[in-house]
């Protein structure tokens, strides 16, 4: 029964390899975030998705590309991959993104660590 | 631009003692919400509370209750009868409506240590 579930949970790579990131939530929420928290914890929006439309590219590289197949799913695909792409990333989702009072659900987050 | 500033690296308390967690949020936006989240040292984030700029009364949820301080622009977290699962890092963030309430912006967090 999980809400939002994100694959893998840990992701070790080499610099210039192409990897994704997978995420789903069952909650029926029409809209979907990828976070990225660095080493000092802190958390910064990438991108938010409503019904599978790109709403939010807060600067990130355009080596970052989120896909939403649908409103339940959102990946996130990073190509070239650098030493200081090392974090965790968070996918979230919330019912209304148009409302003070909606929170976002979080996943349990994915450790990446470039070599 | 909104912010949110949390002053404190790390706190410390004693088990069944209550603690504040500060948060100081600065934004223009007379609509705006505020919420707080829990990160223990398995990495989730777990929403506790949230309180909205209209809301008359400081939200509660169980031993989570938020000090608003409208005046003052301060949300701060009071966790009673402090337990040793509530050792974590704790999220300030806010959402305001001139993004249209797109995203929450987090600050950086304070780490709370509870001991025995």
């Amino acid at each position: 029964d999980t809400a939002v579930s994100q694959t893998p949970k840990y992701l070790v790579t080499q610099m210039g390899n192409d990897k994704s990131i997978k995420c789903e939530q069952n909650l029926g929420h029409d809209t979907m975030y990828w976070y990225k928290q660095d080493s000092k914890k802190f958390l910064k929006i990438m991108f938010s998705y409503n019904n599978k439309e790109l709403i939010i590219n807060e600067t990130v590289p355009n080596r970052f590309s989120p896909k939403s197949p649908d409103k339940a799913h959102l990946n996130l695909h990073i190509n070239s991959l650098e030493l200081g792409d090392s974090a965790v990333y968070f996918c979230a989702s919330s019912r209304d993104r148009t409302v003070a009072n909606s929170p976002l659900h979080f996943g349990n987050g994915t450790r990446l660590t470039v070599t | 631009a909104q912010k949110i500033t949390q002053t404190q690296p790390g706190m410390f308390v004693q088990e069944k003692e209550a603690v504040t967690l500060d948060c100081t949020y600065d934004t223009s936006d007379p609509s705006y919400g505020l919420f707080w989240y829990k990160q223990p040292s398995s990495g989730e984030m777990i929403f506790l509370i949230y309180q909205g700029s209209y809301d008359q009364q400081n939200a509660t949820e169980g031993r989570y209750s938020l000090n608003f301080q409208k005046a003052r622009k301060s949300a701060n977290l009071v966790i009673s009868a402090s337990q040793l699962g509530d050792s974590a890092m704790y999220f300030c963030a806010m959402r305001t409506m001139n993004t249209g309430f797109q995203k929450l912006v987090f600050g950086t967090g304070t780490r709370l240590l509870v001991s025995p």
